[in-house]
């Protein structure tokens, strides 16, 4: 059974930092990509960011929101995956949650992107 | 970046009706379309992918269709336990970022 444990959040001020976790069980986690979604009180979904695993380049990608303060790495050897939030602003408030980034085949081409385990997510509260 | 527009944003039916919701994305993303349910108080569960394949294990009064830019979910006869918030989910490869359209609270 695939287990996702997001954990770190915390009330931070305006321009503070912060590093949530990911903890993952349950599957080859050096194949997997995370990705971050988080949601504002009364609001929807918004999608942070992606790490690819590093058979697949590694590659990091964020939402224009958090590029260049948001920074999501991985531990392979520990099976987590971070995410260090860095200059927060009030407008980053939000229940923040790790999930599995599915990996299917269909007519033989590799597709992923679709989210099929998520954490129970982590809140982050930024005022003053 | 890719955006996505869900219709209606909210929604009232009834025990045994058939609902569709509808997502329209601002440009073609093939079928990498994804459908999400989010009951109150809980992290988001996935439905659909790929525009069309039920997640194993979700019940198979969900059905999604479509592909290019208009999408839609349909739930066939609602149960009490349907009630909570829609989202689509765009993940097209030509794209390096994903996105989630704005929601659609289906209330019974």
């Amino acid at each position: 059974e695939v287990q996702v444990v997001d954990s770190g959040g915390g009330l931070v001020k305006p321009g503070e930092s912060l590093r949530l976790s990911c903890t993952v069980s349950g599957l080859i986690f050096s194949d997997a990509w995370m990705s971050w979604v988080r949601q504002a009180p009364g609001k929807g979904l918004d999608w942070v960011g992606r790490i690819k695993s590093e058979r697949s380049g590694g590659t990091i990608d964020y939402a224009a929101p958090v590029k260049g303060r948001f920074i999501i790495s991985r531990d392979d050897s520990r099976n987590i995956v971070y995410l260090q939030m860095n200059s927060l602003e009030s407008e980053d408030t939000a229940i923040y949650y790790c999930t599995h980034v599915q990996g299917y085949y269909i007519g033989g081409d590799f597709n992923a992107g679709s989210h099929d385990f998520w954490g129970q997510g982590t809140q982050v509260t930024v005022s003053s | 970046d890719i955006q996505m527009t869900q219709s209606p944003s909210t929604l009232s039916a009834s025990v045994g009706d058939r609902v569709t919701i509808t997502c329209r994305a601002s440009q073609s993303i093939g079928s990498w379309l994804a459908w999400y349910r989010q009951k109150p108080g809980q992290a988001p569960e996935l439905l659909i992918y790929h525009a069309s394949s039920l997640k194993t294990g979700v019940p198979s009064r969900f059905s999604g269709s479509g592909s290019g830019t208009e999408f839609t979910l349909t739930i066939n006869s609602l149960e009490p336990d349907d009630f909570g918030a829609y989202y689509c989910q765009q993940y097209s490869s030509y794209s390096s970022v994903y996105t989630f359209g704005q929601g659609t609270n289906l209330h019974i």
